[in-house]
């Protein structure tokens, strides 16, 4: 069973627009949370991490937000570029474990 | 970027024959990842090793073998590889572990379609 879920497969979003990209979580253990970016052809690489005693975590134009409560975690890029264009894939642990990853959100940026 | 290379990068191969793929770095990282990433899964956790000879199952270890004799190379091996087997591997490593409070860098990946 999926314990980390990204519910939006793909995201469109003008150039300059802010892009917001979500991901859903259902083990209450998990307290170390990850985005990472993948191009086509390419390994993922990290982006941007969070950890469960804090609720945003900031770095350039990547934002990530962190809701206990609803296990909800986003990613907010802002300005959103062409290059930004890629596979996003949220991921979670719990302390003593292994990373489970999300399914992954398309993201398009329209020049 | 940390120094991680996968070979091959693509291969075809037919039911029931045998297939290693390699993992090989240059970071000295004492842990090792292979992951599978599929539609609809994401990337799912194979076997880890956290250090030479020492290693772990992960979620999908079923039908996968590995093997670590030297720090720098991860080997997955499909004894008898089967067409749920077609998809694309991932080798990730870091230094502090699955517990530790850091992330994982990959590998460029290795496309492996089982026909």
């Amino acid at each position: 069973d999926q314990q980390v879920k990204q519910n939006s497969p793909s995201l469109s979003v003008q150039e300059g627009r802010i892009s917001i990209l979500n991901c859903d979580y259902t083990n209450s253990m998990f307290d170390y949370f990850l985005w990472y970016k993948k191009y086509p052809a390419e390994g993922p690489t990290f982006l941007i991490s969070i950890s469960s005693i804090k609720d945003k975590n900031e770095d350039g134009r990547f934002t990530v937000f962190l809701n206990k409560s609803a296990k909800h975690l986003s990613l907010h890029i802002v300005p959103s570029q062409p290059g930004d264009s890629a596979v996003y894939f949220c991921a979670a642990s719990a302390s003593g474990n292994q990373f489970y990853f999300g399914t992954g959100t398309s993201l398009t940026v329209i020049p | 970027d940390a120094g991680i290379t996968q070979s091959p990068r693509h291969k075809v191969t037919e039911t029931g024959t045998p297939v290693t793929l390699r993992c090989h770095q240059t970071e000295n990282h004492r842990y090792m990842y292979w992951y599978r990433q599929d539609p609809g899964h994401g990337l799912r956790l194979i076997h880890y090793s956290y250090g030479v000879k020492d290693t772990d199952k992960g979620e999908v270890s079923d039908g996968y073998s590995v093997s670590r004799s030297k720090t720098e190379d991860f080997l997955l091996t499909l004894e008898s590889a089967t067409s749920s087997q077609t998809s694309v591997y991932f080798c990730a490593i870091n230094d502090r572990g699955p517990s530790s409070y850091n992330e994982q860098f990959f590998g460029p990946g290795t496309r492996l379609t089982v026909l």
